[in-house]
């Protein structure tokens, strides 16, 4: 089946920080994969999205690649700011049932 | 990108009673999609509503505890009845993207707490 597992939070790290949230995921067939964000009180905003292996998706200085070998999309930023503060969501999605499999979420606190 | 508003953003219910929630699109969409977030987990896809028919229920959730109508294609209700406290969690609904299948937009969801 299909499934997503990602690292458990909190995760707190000072501004200007590196930042690696870890995501792998399970699929039975050709999946696609996505980072989604929840602002405190918000609803979820895709942050960035990758259709096929080797693919990189970047938004707001975040990247994530999708590696087939590894089965994973881990999402990066160089330099964290205050503002990045939320909770962070790896999704996969397959095309032909349109259906999104969502991992547990993990919250990063920034702290200036 | 669709915007997509629910009503209400919050409720405090009772146990028993039920609770419609309301979300509108603004622009015409094939599917809609129902999503429930249980306080501090993940996503859990409810249901998909299709225009002029009946929705396709996810594993674990049923037509008569979740009622959904959809009767135009920017618009969509899901009921929840016979409320439990365990019933407390966020509700969302979604919308396909413009260009296919590739990604979904969420609507800023609909917090429920049932005492």
């Amino acid at each position: 089946g299909n499934s997503v597992t990602q690292m458990e939070g909190p995760v707190t790290l000072s501004e200007e920080a590196f930042l690696t949230i870890n995501c792998t995921y399970t699929a039975t067939g050709y999946p696609s994969l996505f980072w989604y964000v929840q602002y405190p009180g918000e609803g979820l905003q895709l942050l960035l999205k990758a259709t096929k292996a080797d693919d990189k998706g970047s938004n707001k200085g975040f990247e994530a690649t999708y590696r087939k070998e590894t089965t994973s999309f881990h999402l990066e930023k160089g330099s964290v700011q205050v503002s990045d503060s939320a909770v962070y969501f790896c999704a996969l999605s397959e095309i032909n049932f349109n259906k999104f499999y969502f991992g547990s979420g993990t919250k990063l606190n920034v702290k200036p | 990108s669709a915007v997509i508003s629910q009503k209400p953003s919050r409720d405090i219910c009772q146990r028993g009673t039920s609770l419609t929630i309301q979300c509108q699109v603004d622009s015409q969409v094939t599917m809609m999609f129902w999503y429930r977030q249980q306080p501090g987990q993940s996503l859990t896809l409810i249901a998909t509503a299709n225009q002029g028919s009946e929705a396709t229920y996810e594993s674990g959730f049923v037509i008569d505890k979740f009622p959904i109508s959809r009767p135009n294609l920017t618009f969509s209700t899901l009921t929840v009845s016979n409320m439990s406290p365990e019933d407390s969690s966020i509700y969302l609904c979604s919308v396909e993207g413009d260009r296919g299948r590739y990604e979904q937009f969420f609507g800023p969801g609909t917090r429920l707490t049932v005492l």
